[in-house]
């Protein structure tokens, strides 16, 4: 059962257009929300995060929007240059008990190349 | 800057071989993950540690155990490789304590062929 979707496998765009990425969780439970960004022969890296208590959340040229009613999250990259070439995967997570440890749960990945 | 190294970049394997491996984070983190990567599959986790000794399973644990007998290290064993294992795992870990320290670092990946 997946709970967090990517459906797209890939996306194409220009250099200096917006490239908009998407992903669905079905899990109401989630609370927090986060974008990695992999390169390949790499391990992902952070990018940008969101609390269910926000509906967007701006890190320069990265905006992440919640839309809770939705169960669905996006992350807009403007303008788009080549470096942001590289697989992003969408994640959420839950408080699982005061203990503090987080699992989250990550979707398949979409493959994102901006074409100079 | 946190560190997270695995032991190998690259492994092959023989069937039924035991295989190990270690993962080695710098940050004092008390959670620990590993997980596999496979294409149209995603990140699923396997297991993780929020703390030394202790350990959870994750979404997909069969045919794997770990070990965490030091905070720093996160060893992931697999008792008898088989070919359907083959995959890019990645270890990663991450402090509860809530705020921006919610992101996991990730170690650069071993990529696994079991022959």
């Amino acid at each position: 059962d997946q709970q967090v979707k990517q459906n797209s496998p890939s996306l194409s765009v220009q250099e200096g257009r917006i490239s908009i990425l998407n992903c669905d969780y079905t899990n109401s439970m989630f609370d927090y929300f986060l974008w990695y960004k992999k390169y390949p022969a790499e391990g992902p890296t952070f990018l940008i995060s969101i609390s269910s208590i926000k509906d967007k959340n701006e890190d320069g040229r990265f905006t992440v929007f919640l839309n809770k009613s939705a169960k669905h999250l996006s992350l807009h990259i403007v303008p788009s240059q080549p470096g942001d070439s590289a697989v992003y995967f969408c994640a959420a997570k839950f408080r699982r008990n005061s203990g503090g440890y987080q699992k989250v749960t990550f979707g398949t990945g979409t493959k994102l190349q901006v074409i100079p | 800057d946190v560190k997270v190294t695995q032991s190998s970049r690259y492994l092959v394997k023989r069937t039924g071989e035991k295989v190990f491996l270690e993962c080695v984070q710098d940050m004092d983190h008390e959670n620990m993950f590993w997980y596999r990567q496979d294409p149209g599959l995603g990140l699923r986790l396997i297991y993780f540690s929020y703390d030394v000794k202790m350990k959870e399973k994750g979404d997909i644990p069969e045919g794997y155990s770990v070990s965490r007998e030091k905070k720093e290290r996160f060893s992931l064993i697999l008792e008898s490789a088989s070919t359907n294992q083959t995959s890019m795992y990645l270890c990663a870990s991450s402090s509860p304590i809530p705020g921006k320290y919610n992101e996991q670092f990730f170690g650069p990946g071993t990529r696994l062929t079991v022959l």
